[in-house]
């Protein structure tokens, strides 16, 4: 089955790392552009960034540019989304989808994330 | 960076047809999406290339461009319809990607 598999729901107090994961099946994971989506409680749906795992190409939205980090493990056909400290403001669900033409086909079932003291 | 607006709500009647207009600056030179949103779920894409609909998405989903807007269309709208509806395209590079402000359908 072709499918996006992000890892579970996380609770972190400000000023923690944190690192959620992406895990791509049933498709040759490198010959896709993964995209990342935060939507905070409530609200819309905001592009955050995309990954070519297949040589690591990085784009960022000019919003998320230095607040997170994307990256991509191959071998294990696995993307990330990783803070270095977090605050209360990341408090969102956050979806890892499969580009398709210029839009998003496929979408994992989302990551919770949490940041409360 | 660059803007895609939508009109915060629609109300629209078992039956009848809703539409939602998305525009924004870089619409003349990218294709706009379409997703539909329900509480608690992930977006499904229901419009690509402005005009095409993915394997699965019921036929009363279209879509359709006039100059520097799209717009997806429901005819025939029905109760499972009711969800936020989001509109997306890239910039004129095509180096990064936005979504609309949204648009809550409400089947009366």
């Amino acid at each position: 089955e072709v499918q996006l598999v992000q890892s579970g729901a996380e609770v972190k107090k400000p000023g923690e790392s944190l690192k959620i994961s992406c895990e791509g099946s049933g498709f040759d994971f490198t010959s896709y552009w993964i995209g990342w989506v935060r939507q905070m409680p409530g609200r819309g749906l905001e592009w955050m960034g995309i990954i070519y795992p297949g040589d690591s190409d990085i784009r960022y939205s000019p919003s998320f540019q230095g607040q997170v980090t994307i990256s991509a493990d191959k071998s294990i056909s696995t993307a990330y989304l990783q803070w270095s400290s977090l605050k209360a403001s990341d408090t969102a669900m956050y979806y890892c989808a499969r580009r398709y033409e210029d839009g998003y086909l496929l979408w994992g079932q989302g990551t919770l994330v949490t940041v409360s003291s | 960076s660059f803007e895609l607006t939508q009109p915060p709500s629609v109300s629209v009647s078992p039956g009848q047809t809703a539409r939602i207009t998305c525009s924004g600056d870089a619409m003349p030179k990218k294709y706009g999406y379409w997703y539909q949103q329900k509480p608690g779920q992930a977006p499904v894409l229901v419009i690509y290339q402005d005009t095409e609909r993915p394997s699965g998405i019921p036929a009363r989903f279209s879509g359709s461009r006039s100059g520097t807007a799209v717009t997806l269309t429901i005819s025939g709208v029905q109760a499972e319809d009711e969800a936020d509806y989001y509109c997306q395209s890239a910039d004129s590079s095509g180096t990064y990607y936005v979504f609309g402000t949204g648009t809550k359908v409400t089947v009366l």
